[in-house]
């Protein structure tokens, strides 16, 4: 099992231009969730989601999109980067004992 | 809004010492959980407990939901324990996590 993974590892954007994030996993897992980790402020959930088709907000959802069409794929997308959305993004599964995290993305917006 | 607090913020020990790293929050939750981060990123899952304790091997979790606290206890610290530990809370939906600022833990040889 691959577990999960996202891409791109690392991304250099300019502000105003668009991207999606791509995260996947192979365990069935139901939950998904997308966080960005900036210095100092921790962990933060961006969106979230309990099952295909059904998505929700986290703690600092602006300026990001999600959509579940399957079981599998959970991408997040930034409509129109900003400097402030510069950041390591972590997508994560729930499984029956534990989260699982993908590798992280390293997205830096000029 | 659940928050999340750790304490200490910073850990420094040395090899083979007993170590402990607290958590606290404010709202009732479904689950709690310890999360390692070591240098380069990775973030990897250590415990998820509603209640009680869990060990494996040198690490040991303790939640009391009433005091709404938990401990994570590192037993014979070794440098390759040197990482940062995040606490993060549940509250009704399980995708739906709070976090901790996260404990960085040093342990010297």
């Amino acid at each position: 099992n691959a577990g999960v993974t996202q891409t791109p590892k690392f991304q250099v954007l300019k502000t105003g231009q668009s991207m999606t994030l791509q995260c996947a996993q192979d365990m069935n897992h139901e939950y998904m969730s997308w966080y960005r980790q900036d210095p100092g402020m921790g962990l933060r959930l961006i969106h979230y989601s309990v099952g295909a088709g059904i998505t929700d907000q986290g703690e600092v959802p602006n300026g990001y999109n999600v959509s579940r069409s399957t079981t599998e794929d959970f991408p997040l997308r930034l409509l129109s980067a900003a400097p402030s959305q510069t950041s390591v993004y972590f997508c994560a599964t729930q499984g029956y004992n534990e989260q699982f995290f993908g590798p992280g993305t390293r997205l830096t917006v000029l | 809004k659940n928050e999340v607090e750790q304490s200490p913020q910073n850990l420094t020990a040395q090899e083979g010492e007993f170590i402990t790293i607290n958590c606290s929050y404010s709202v009732g939750i479904s689950a709690l959980h310890w999360l390692q981060q070591h240098p380069g990123g990775g973030i990897v899952s250590l415990f998820m407990l509603s209640s009680g304790k869990k060990k494996h091997g040198r690490l040991i979790a303790t939640i009391n939901i009433q005091e709404k606290h938990s401990s994570l206890h590192i037993t014979a610290s070794h440098p390759r324990d040197s990482a940062v530990y995040i606490c993060a809370v549940g509250g009704t939906s399980y995708g739906k996590l709070t976090f901790g600022q996260g404990t960085i833990l040093t342990v010297h040889p």
